[in-house]
């Protein structure tokens, strides 16, 4: 069965970067992109980006553009999404999902990683 | 970017009785080329991640109840509940994908019971 998998909440000081990871088994990890979205708390969901895992090739969201990466290793089948320069309001939780097949929504998601961020 | 509006943006239902969520788009997104609508729906319940529900407008994903339809086409889309649950208490969402690398959500509606 299809799983992504996160890693553990963050806490992180204003400034910081955080490296969320999520590790997908089930699949053919290079058949599809992985997004990631971000929700902050009690609000709506948001499109940071998404890359490629086959290559590696990843396209970011304007609004996070230059404090955004996103990494694959396909050795361990894992994705890693780092957002650098962290302020108070960028804390949320973060999703991984899975890029359907045949149309650019979400057919698998992680359970989600929270990072808060506070000095 | 696309703008996607649900409304209202909460509703109570009395059990077993339908459940009606609009999401409009600021542009059309019916692809002329395939005649698709560019639309899927999402459900969250508290604590947990988005589960896509419908996809293309109207198609269900596998494992979603039949009493989860989605309609519509061009700019002004709809999910019906038809007979309220109550493992259907949730917020749903609408999420566009017509526009590449701008892909963009509704605020979501929060369904409650009456």
């Amino acid at each position: 069965q299809v799983q992504l998998v996160q890693s553990g909440a963050e806490v992180k000081e204003p400034g910081a970067s955080v490296k969320v990871s999520c590790r997908t088994s089930g699949y053919t990890f290079t058949g599809h992109y992985i997004h990631w979205v971000r929700q902050a708390p009690g609000q709506g969901l948001e499109c940071m980006g998404r890359i490629n895992p086959s290559g590696g090739g990843a396209d970011y969201a304007p609004k996070f553009q230059g404090r955004v990466t996103m990494t694959s290793d396909t050795s361990i089948s894992t994705v890693y999404m780092e957002l650098s320069s962290l302020r108070s309001d960028d804390t949320a939780i973060f999703y991984c999902a899975r890029q359907a097949m045949v149309g650019t929504y979400f057919d698998y998601w992680g359970q989600g990683t929270l990072v808060t961020v506070s000095s | 970017d696309i703008v996607m509006t649900q409304y209202p943006d909460s509703l109570a239902v009395s059990l077993g009785e339908r459940a009606t969520i609009n999401c409009k788009s600021s542009r059309s997104i019916l692809y002329s080329s395939n005649n698709k609508n560019y639309l899927a729906w999402y459900q969250q319940k508290p604590g947990q991640p988005p589960k896509l529900l419908i996809y293309w407008a109207s198609t269900r994903e596998s494992g979603v109840p039949d009493r989860f339809t989605g309609s519509g086409s061009g700019t002004d889309f709809t999910l019906t509940i038809s007979s309220l649950q109550t493992e259907d208490v949730a917020v749903y969402y609408c999420q566009q994908y017509y526009a590449t690398l701008s892909w963009t959500f509704g605020q979501g509606t929060k369904v409650e019971i009456k």
